[in-house]
């Protein structure tokens, strides 16, 4: 089924450790993001990417990096989890930058 | 500072009411105004969307109307149904690439049998 695969589900964390979510589409799509989702605060942009080889800041950049070394995958990594980045975090794709939008269906991050 | 704000945080309405959730925004470079949908344990998923030239859109029962000049822009659902009980997000972006959106807070709708 085409579309969008998160992973981990979910996961709970230690403060200061490393993680990776992981967020792979296979609908050839050019364009990806990534999204935490917060209760009271609706959906904020982290990361996005334009197209392969490319990223860019969105509104809540600090603490993540991400990399697109391919059209597929859109990796988001906290070098060092703190307690504020628990979170939703939902990567979404789009055919072209100003397409329509399709999200995965998100990873719950808890870090403690 | 909140660029898009949303209205009402939570709403119950009959079966075969109308739900009406409002939006507001700041920023008069948006030009891309679409509705999500999202359900428990799920990802959002877009509904309907609208450009500013024009004051309204429907699709099926939903319908988008615009006020450019209150810079304001909200979601009816005609005859709700049950399944129709979900959270709805506005959002707004602005220039080419629609998917770097501002989202209100959500809306959380129960419609009751």
């Amino acid at each position: 089924i085409a579309g969008i695969t998160q992973a981990p589900t979910s996961q709970i964390l230690a403060a200061g450790r490393r993680m990776t979510l992981r967020c792979t589409q296979d609908m050839r799509h050019n364009a990806m993001y990534w999204y935490r989702q917060d209760l009271g605060l609706g959906l904020r942009l982290i990361h996005y990417s334009n197209t392969a080889g490319t990223t860019g800041k969105g509104e809540v950049p600090d603490g993540y990096s991400v990399s697109r070394a391919n059209t597929d995958d859109f990796p988001l990594t906290l070098a060092s989890a703190v307690p504020s980045q628990t979170s939703v975090y939902f990567c979404a794709s789009s055919r072209t930058e100003g397409e329509k939008l399709f999200f995965g269906s998100g990873t719950q991050l808890s870090v403690l | 500072q909140q660029q898009v704000k949303q209205s009402p945080q939570s709403l119950i309405v009959q079966k075969g009411g109308i739900s009406i959730i409002n939006c507001a925004y700041e920023n008069t470079a948006f030009d891309y105004f679409p509705w999500y949908q999202q359900f428990p344990g799920k990802g959002p998923a877009l509904l309907i969307a609208i450009r500013p030239d024009v004051s309204e859109k429907k699709e099926g029962r939903f319908t988008i109307s615009f006020n450019k000049s209150a810079k304001q822009f909200s979601l009816h659902i005609m005859d709700s149904q049950p399944g129709d009980s979900a959270t709805y997000f506005c959002a707004a972006s602005k220039g080419s690439n629609t998917g770097k959106l501002i989202f209100g807070q959500g809306t959380t709708l129960q419609v009751k049998p």
